[in-house]
């Protein structure tokens, strides 16, 4: 079944312990996007990726890192979470080139932040 | 200025009747994509249906249809038959070819629209 994956799913944590979502997808996709979604804001893109070794900053990267090591996984670290990214973060993944694909995302990860 | 607009925050229909959830948008970019997703409750975001700029019809997929009225900037999202699993948040998103040179697909979305469908 074609999916993106993202664990954890839930996560209660305290400020300065550093994290990583985990994202994974079995598309083939180049193209792999985080966002966070708080309400009232819609989602808002924080970094993403073109191809392996490619990243870039989305519109609020700050306190965010990224890596794409593998084109099938996408990694969102947060070195020194702080409650004001206590959020709903989603991982999506398209496909390069196809104006009309979708973006395809994870089910979120509900990050709290203490 | 704000890219994709819903607005309205909330709306409610009555089972099997049609809905018109309103979005319009704002972009210099000729060529873009527009996106209707569904979020239940859960929370996963579900894709609905697309349709691109230079598309001459209106996107369908099943009960959901696209008013595309490009000159009016506005993509409304239109449900048939509405049912009781039809509740959600609906978002509407663009994609922009030129965002960083075409590198990003990036989508942008709206605030969002809650849909309750009453019995």
């Amino acid at each position: 079944e074609a999916q993106v994956t993202q664990n954890p799913r839930y996560l209660i944590t305290v400020t300065g312990k550093k994290l990583t979502v985990t994202c994974s997808q079995n598309m083939n996709h180049e193209y792999m996007s985080w966002y966070r979604q708080d309400p009232g804001l819609g989602l808002r893109q924080i970094y993403y990726s073109m191809n392996v070794e490619v990243t870039d900053k989305g519109d609020v990267p700050e306190g965010y890192k990224v890596s794409r090591k593998e084109k099938r996984n996408f990694p969102l670290i947060l070195e020194s979470p702080s409650p004001n990214q206590t959020s709903l973060y989603f991982c999506a993944s398209s496909p390069q080139g196809v104006s009309g694909q979708p973006q395809h995302f994870g089910d979120g990860t509900r990050l709290s932040i203490l | 200025a704000q890219k994709i607009t819903q607005t309205q925050p909330g709306m409610f229909v009555q089972e099997k009747e049609a809905v018109t959830l309103d979005c319009t948008y704002d972009t210099s970019d000729p060529s873009y994509g527009l996106f209707w997703y569904k979020q239940p409750s859960s929370g996963e975001m579900i894709f609905l249906i697309y349709q691109g700029s230079y598309d001459q019809q209106n996107a369908t997929e099943g009960r959901y249809s696209l008013n595309f009225q490009k000159a009016r900037k506005s993509a409304n999202l239109v449900i048939s038959a509405s049912q009781l699993g039809d509740s959600a948040m609906y978002f509407c998103a663009m994609r922009e070819a030129s965002n960083s040179g075409g590198s990003n697909y990036k989508l942008t979305f709206g605030k969002g629209t809650l849909l309750t469908v009453n019995p």
